[in-house]
């Protein structure tokens, strides 16, 4: 199956700093990459997603970039407020199964107004 | 409705007493999950449904759990004989196809509390 690393698990920065949550996977096939925001008590809701035909994509502030050589990629928030704060899931399919998505274990992203 | 939904929203079950979880996907959606998430842990992959076909149970965690989705729509995820480590949030997600190239649609989660 798929193994999906991510770090780091807590991360805190000022309002308006930048964020960057890493995750790392192991199935070479995978091709599709996407984020999930998840609020306190509240449904996993996505943010963004990468296809392995693009190194890069941007939404706003929000941007994922993907090393498919080195088997990472990576989310970036720029200019982070306050309602940014959630737990962050990265996530990786397993393209030897049915829809096995394998989540990564979650960064606490917390920003200080 | 508009999204994923699922019911109870909240569950206390005494040790060894069943419980049924129901979720109704986004309309026409063919592709059906479960996922359990323990606390301060990213979702953990349970099954799924491809219309009312079973193809991947291999998360089910023992026998003790089962799921359904009859008619293609709304599943049932059942467990008997609760145990303490059953307790967890149950997420639902549907997609609207059968690739796994698609974002899933989450519904807002049983929270199962067996005491």
């Amino acid at each position: 199956g798929e193994n999906v690393e991510q770090h780091p698990s807590t991360l805190s920065v000022q309002e308006g700093d930048s964020a960057v949550i890493k995750c790392t996977y192991s199935d070479s096939a995978s091709n599709y990459f996407p984020w999930y925001k998840q609020e306190l008590g509240k449904r996993p809701q996505l943010i963004i997603d990468i296809r392995s035909n693009v190194g890069e994509k941007k939404d706003q502030r929000i941007a994922v970039t993907l090393n498919k050589t080195a088997k990472h990629f990576s989310l970036h928030i720029t200019e982070t407020q306050p309602e940014d704060s959630a737990v962050y899931f990265c996530a990786a399919p397993y393209s030897g199964g049915y829809q096995k998505v394998t989540f990564g274990t979650g960064t606490k992203l917390q920003v200080i107004p | 409705g508009a999204g994923v939904s699922q019911s109870p929203r909240y569950k206390v079950a005494k040790r060894g007493q069943d419980v049924a979880l129901r979720c109704d996907p986004i309309s026409g959606h063919v592709s059906l999950f479960w996922y359990q998430q323990a606390l301060g842990q990213g979702p953990e992959f349970l099954t799924y449904f491809q219309n009312e076909a079973q193809l991947d149970k291999s998360g089910l965690p023992s026998d003790r759990f089962f799921a359904e989705r009859p008619e293609g729509s709304v599943s049932t995820l059942k467990i008997q004989r609760t145990q303490q480590e059953d307790s967890a949030v149950y997420l639902c997600a549907s997609i609207r196809g059968s690739s796994y190239n698609s974002p899933l649609h989450f519904g807002n989660g049983t929270r199962l509390t067996v005491t």
